[in-house]
């Protein structure tokens, strides 16, 4: 049972533009949700986050937003640039309730920024 | 080191070997994680350390999967009798967790991947 989704394999995207990622959730238990960056043969590093008690974080260029209601977030890259191809993951814990701090991946997105 | 170090960095063993892999978390870090990576998935859950607490092993696949964190600091992931399967890049992360109310990140190592033929 996939908690954490994200249903696009892949997004391809002219330099300058916006890219949009999109990640969607079924467990009502996640509070806190992160979108990590993979480049090849690397580990995952952080790159924004956001609790669930907003709808939106900024950092430069990388927004997050937030529905709950619609359990879905995405991640919005402006402008978007060649150095941001890599493969990028969206990831949810529960950090109340008694669960542990586990954090669940989506399957990932490999995004393709062309020249 | 100022990162998520871990070893070895590539492993090819034959089937039915068992196999340790090592990481050593960020100095302070309380919680630690590992995770897997095969061909062309995510990020799959294994198991989660959070300083003295019983591990949460939920993710562990098989009874062939088993890990340890010593003192608090470095874990060992064993892997008894390896299978073919188990090829994947085997990612441990710390994180210096503060309670629930924490906006802690969690910090990668570069992964041990694991070829089995």
């Amino acid at each position: 049972d996939q908690q954490v989704k994200q249903n696009s394999p892949s997004l391809s995207v002219q330099e300058g533009r916006i890219s949009i990622l999109n990640c969607d959730y079924t467990n009502s238990m996640f509070d806190y949700f992160l979108w990590y960056k993979k480049y090849p043969a690397e580990g995952p590093t952080f790159l924004i986050s956001i609790s669930s008690i907003k709808d939106k974080n900024e950092d430069g260029r990388f927004t997050v937003f937030l529905n709950k209601s619609a359990k879905h977030l995405s991640l919005h890259i402006v402008p978007s640039q060649p150095g941001d191809s890599a493969v990028y993951f969206c990831a949810a814990l529960s950090r109340y309730g008694g669960a542990t701090n586990k954090l669940i991946f989506g399957t990932g997105t490999l995004l393709a920024v062309q020249p | 080191g100022a990162g998520v170090s871990q070893s070895p960095s590539n492993k090819v063993t034959e089937k039915g070997k068992d196999v340790e892999l090592r990481c050593d978390p960020i100095s302070g870090h309380t919680a630690l994680y590992w995770y897997r990576q095969s061909l062309g998935q995510g990020l799959e859950f294994l198991i989660y350390f959070q300083g003295n607490s019983a591990p949460d092993k939920s993710g562990l696949p098989s009874d062939r999967f088993s890990a340890e964190r010593t003192g608090g600091s470095v874990s060992t992931l064993t892997i008894q009798r390896t299978q073919q399967e188990d090829s994947a890049v085997y990612l441990c992360a710390s994180t210096k967790y503060t309670g629930g109310n924490s906006g802690n990140t969690i910090y990668f190592g570069e992964g041990s991947w694991l070829t089995v033929v």
